[in-house]
């Protein structure tokens, strides 16, 4: 019964690879998240989807493509991995029905390349 | 350039003490202030939250207080406990026309509570 779910937990891999990490949130939210934290704990929006609708992006590399095939799901691709991706990624969720609601997030994805 | 800037970086409070944490932030749009616990190998989870129409939001041992001509917000953690140890986040909200909203976190404070 898992809020936000993402899969893997951990992820290690080499650079120059193209890795994807998976979203499912069951709380029938309309917006979801994905959110990155350094080596220093900072934490960053990278994009926002409402609705399968992208919404917000961050000024991030390319190299991320969210894709959101219904609203329960939001998955990142990340292609030719360099060794600056390496943080963890959160996905997160709220309601997009009223503004400034709880933002729930996943547990997280340790993503490192070596 | 950082909106949000939050104070200290880390804090150690002796158990049943009070644990202060600041923040202050610059963009006079934002207008949703939550606060965020993150426990290690964990992701962030909501604690409390105010807007600014109100000065103070109290829940239980939690209390945040808001003083808007100053653009500045606290976290206040009455009777800390060790369970209490974790790493807090401020943050600063606007809604967003397309739904939703965006988070922008203050850099974190390391909070343990010694026995």
């Amino acid at each position: 019964d898992t809020a936000v779910s993402q899969t893997p937990k951990y992820l290690v891999t080499q650079m120059g690879n193209d890795k994807s990490i998976k979203c499912e949130q069951n709380l029938g939210h309309d917006t979801m998240y994905w959110y990155k934290q350094d080596s220093k704990k900072f934490l960053k929006i990278m994009f926002s989807y409402n609705n399968k609708e992208l919404i917000i992006n961050e000024t991030v590399p390319n190299r991320f493509s969210p894709k959101s095939p219904d609203k329960a799901h939001l998955n990142l691709h990340i292609n030719s991995l360099e060794l600056g991706d390496s943080a963890v990624y959160f996905c997160a969720s709220s309601s997009g029905l009223a503004l400034n609601t709880e933002a729930f997030f996943g547990q997280g994805t340790r993503l490192t390349v070596v | 350039q950082q909106q949000v800037k939050q104070s200290p970086q880390s804090l150690i409070v002796q158990k049943g003490g009070i644990s202060i944490i600041n923040c202050a932030y610059e963009n006079t749009a934002f207008d949703y202030f939550p606060w965020y616990q993150q426990f290690p190998g964990k992701g962030p989870a909501l604690l409390i939250a105010i807007r600014p129409d109100v000065s103070e939001k109290k829940e239980g041992r939690f209390t945040i207080s808001f003083n808007k001509s100053a653009k500045q917000f606290s976290l206040h953690i009455m009777d800390s406990q060790p369970g209490d140890s974790a790493t807090y986040f401020c943050a600063a909200s606007k809604g967003l026309t397309g739904g939703g909203n965006k988070l922008t976190f203050g850099t974190g404070t390391q909070l343990k509570v010694e026995l």
